[in-house]
């Protein structure tokens, strides 16, 4: 079991251009979520999917989307980057919202 | 608002003393869980506590969560260098939906 795979690893973007976060889960879990990681500020829920086909947004949406693709896909999508979305990039997965969450290794992105 | 807090923020120990961490919710959890982030890597899930009053132990790792269910504690006895990370607690203060995390402490050791 791979667990959860994030894609890319690293990124450097330039103000205005976009990407596409990938991120994956082999443990047949129903939900999944994206974090961004900035010092000192812990862990702030972007968007999450409670389950395949839902998708809501956490406590940091604005200027990101999401796609839950199928139960093994969720992706996070940056339209227009700014240097303010310069973070690290942690998607998550878990049976449900209350239980254990299961990490990436996370996307180190920098924007200038 | 609605948030889960952490202190300390940093903690710096000399190797073998003891380290605690305390986490406080604004409101009653359901359960909390708590996670540690060695540096430059991801979280990883160490344990749940669902019970008022519940306490859990692992190695030197000691749990706690409150009798009102609104805090928890862990102490790590006799730190050793691989103990260095930022430990984070977490809870469904939202719904069962989702978890919010604790601001984290983070402990370094000094040999």
């Amino acid at each position: 079991n791979a667990g959860v795979t994030q894609t890319p690893k690293f990124q450097v973007l330039k103000t205005g251009q976009s990407m596409t976060l990938q991120c994956a889960q082999d443990m047949n879990h129903n939900s999944m979520y994206w974090y961004r990681q900035d010092p000192g500020m812990g862990l702030r829920l972007i968007y999450y999917s409670a389950s395949e086909g839902t998708t809501d947004k956490g406590e940091v949406p604005n200027g990101y989307n999401v796609s839950r693709l199928n139960k093994r896909e969720f992706s996070l999508r940056l339209e227009s980057a700014a240097p303010s979305q310069t973070s690290v990039y942690f998607c998550a997965s878990g049976l449900a919202g209350d239980y254990e969450q299961y990490f990436g290794p996370g996307t180190r992105l920098t924007v200038t | 608002g609605q948030q889960v807090m952490q202190i300390p923020q940093y903690q710096h120990v000399q190797e073998g003393e003891d380290f605690t961490t305390y986490c406080n919710s604004s409101t009653t959890l359901s359960n909390i869980q708590w996670y540690k982030q060695r540096p430059g890597g991801h979280p990883v899930f160490l344990i749940q506590l669902v019970k008022s009053g519940e306490v859990k132990k692992q190695k030197r790792l000691t749990f706690q969560f409150g009798e009102a269910k609104k805090n928890s504690s862990l102490h790590i006895t006799a730190t050793q260098t691989t103990d260095v990370g930022t430990y984070f607690c977490a809870g469904p203060l939202f719904g069962n939906e989702k978890l919010t995390f604790g601001t984290g402490t983070r402990l370094t050791i000094i040999p």
